[in-house]
């Protein structure tokens, strides 16, 4: 199964601060079609998750400029730049390349 | 607009079945994906399993001896089963479409 590392495990942030978390796959996401299906997720306190970035870098309808992804092959960062209240949460990147589609640990975002 | 809704018990007992319903709205199950995804109490989330547009099936391996997930596409509705229940199968079960939409998720406690 393909291990997705995600650093740090936690963050303390300010609001307006910019924060990058990493991930990182055991194997190469690039897929046979040459697409990279790299997700970036996050889970608000007692909510569902919610998909924020899907292949690397495309935001989902309504996902905020203020988040980025960006990587390749075995190394991915979401970039949250600006960091506003509605932002704090758990975030999780996913792996849809190879079986079993796996996740990373995830990064709780905290208010300092 | 795109719904998903889990239902099934709150309360199943060592070693029974566990049957959970995923009713779809919005979309075509002959069109998208729909994976089942677990998370135990203050833990990260685990992929469980899909079915394909197509009717295929895709499980995790650690789960593949106890998980079977069907389809009635005349309901909208997807289902997992998965038998010889413990403890650490608590936890919130969610449904999603190809990731960009969720239910809201059922809590399962496994519990004599």
């Amino acid at each position: 199964d393909v291990v997705m590392t995600q650093t740090p495990p936690s963050l303390s942030v300010a609001i307006g601060q910019s924060v990058s978390i990493s991930c990182k796959s055991s194997q190469s996401l690039v897929a046979s079609d040459k697409n990279t299906y790299l997700n970036w997720l996050l889970q608000s306190p007692g909510r569902s998750p919610k998909r924020l970035i899907y292949q690397v870098s495309k935001l989902d309808s309504g996902v905020p400029d203020r988040f980025s992804g960006s990587g390749s092959e075995k190394d991915f960062t979401l970039k949250i730049s600006r960091v506003e209240a509605e932002d704090l949460g758990v975030y999780y990147c996913l792996q849809g390349t190879h079986l079993p589609q796996t996740f990373g640990g995830g990064t709780k975002l905290e208010l300092k | 607009q795109v719904q998903l809704k889990e239902s099934g018990p709150g309360l199943v007992q060592p070693s029974q079945t566990l049957s959970l319903t995923c009713t779809v709205s919005g979309f075509s199950l002959t069109s998208y994906n729909v994976h089942w995804v677990r998370q135990p109490p203050g833990k990260g989330l685990e992929w469980m399993g899909r079915m394909r547009y197509n009717g295929d099936t895709s499980y995790n391996s650690a789960l593949k001896s106890r998980l079977s997930i069907s389809r009635d596409t005349s309901k909208n509705q997807v289902f997992l089963k998965m038998n010889s229940l413990q403890t650490d199968d608590t936890g919130t079960y969610y449904c999603t479409r190809n990731w960009d939409y969720w239910g809201q998720g059922v809590m399962v406690t496994v519990s004599s």
